[in-house]
């Protein structure tokens, strides 16, 4: 399977806990971007980062999200001492460049719950 | 704020029917308009893609319609089919960012 790789698919934290969630891109790309998806609505842009940098977080809460994508290893999205309403599914896209001549292509995303 | 508002929210159609959904928006630095379509535990897929600087494009059964003047763009799907049944979102980029609408929910009828 050569496409965007999400993990864990569903996961479950008591409040206060932390929550990991990973992405592997597709095999060559080196652009990945977070999204946040709640029921009936569309996706809300988080953060795009390059391989060890972050290019936009200007979508992510400036406390207790972070997100990172080394230079070996899965892009990690990390929510701190999570609450009710981080509950949400969460998908991360990537691509071949930052160019919008180069589409995205997404995860299956993971499940968030809080409880 | 929403940057991309899309309609309907949800659609039925009959089996070989037309299904529309229209999106607007206010950006012009937008300046690629995909289409994506979601089915249910699954994540987005790139149904079809335009550029401002054409009108009209079509894969398939399905067509972009865009109006630069308007700033609105349009899915059509024809003949459609109960496989069609799934969520739509339109989209906007204007670089770095992709500004999502809300979806919309299409069911196809047999």
């Amino acid at each position: 399977n050569a496409g965007v790789m999400q993990n864990p698919r569903h996961l479950v934290r008591r409040r206060g806990q932390e929550a990991r969630l990973r992405c592997s891109p597709m095999k060559g790309h080196s652009h990945v971007y977070w999204y946040r998806q709640l029921p009936e609505e569309g996706l809300k842009f988080m953060v795009y980062l390059q391989k060890e940098n972050i290019i936009d977080e200007s979508g992510m809460p400036k406390e207790r999200f972070s997100a990172e994508f080394p230079k070996e290893g899965p892009s990690i999205l990390r929510i701190q001492q999570v609450v009710r309403g981080d509950s949400a599914a969460y998908f991360c896209a990537s691509a071949l460049s930052g160019n919008t001549n180069q589409p995205q292509h997404f995860g299956d995303g993971t499940r968030l719950s809080i409880l | 704020q929403q940057q991309v508002k899309q309609s309907p929210q949800s659609l039925i159609v009959q089996k070989g029917g037309i299904s529309i959904i229209n999106c607007a928006y206010e950006n012009t630095a937008f300046d690629y308009f995909p289409w994506y379509q979601q089915f249910p535990g699954k994540g987005p897929a790139l149904l079809i893609a335009i550029r401002p600087d054409v009108s009209e494009k079509k894969e398939g059964r399905f067509t972009i319609s865009f109006n630069k003047s308007a700033k609105q763009f349009s899915l059509h799907i024809m003949d459609s089919q109960p496989g069609d049944s799934a969520t739509y979102f339109c989209a906007a980029s204007n670089g770095n960012q992709f500004y999502f609408g809300t979806g919309t929910s299409l069911t196809v009828i047999p």
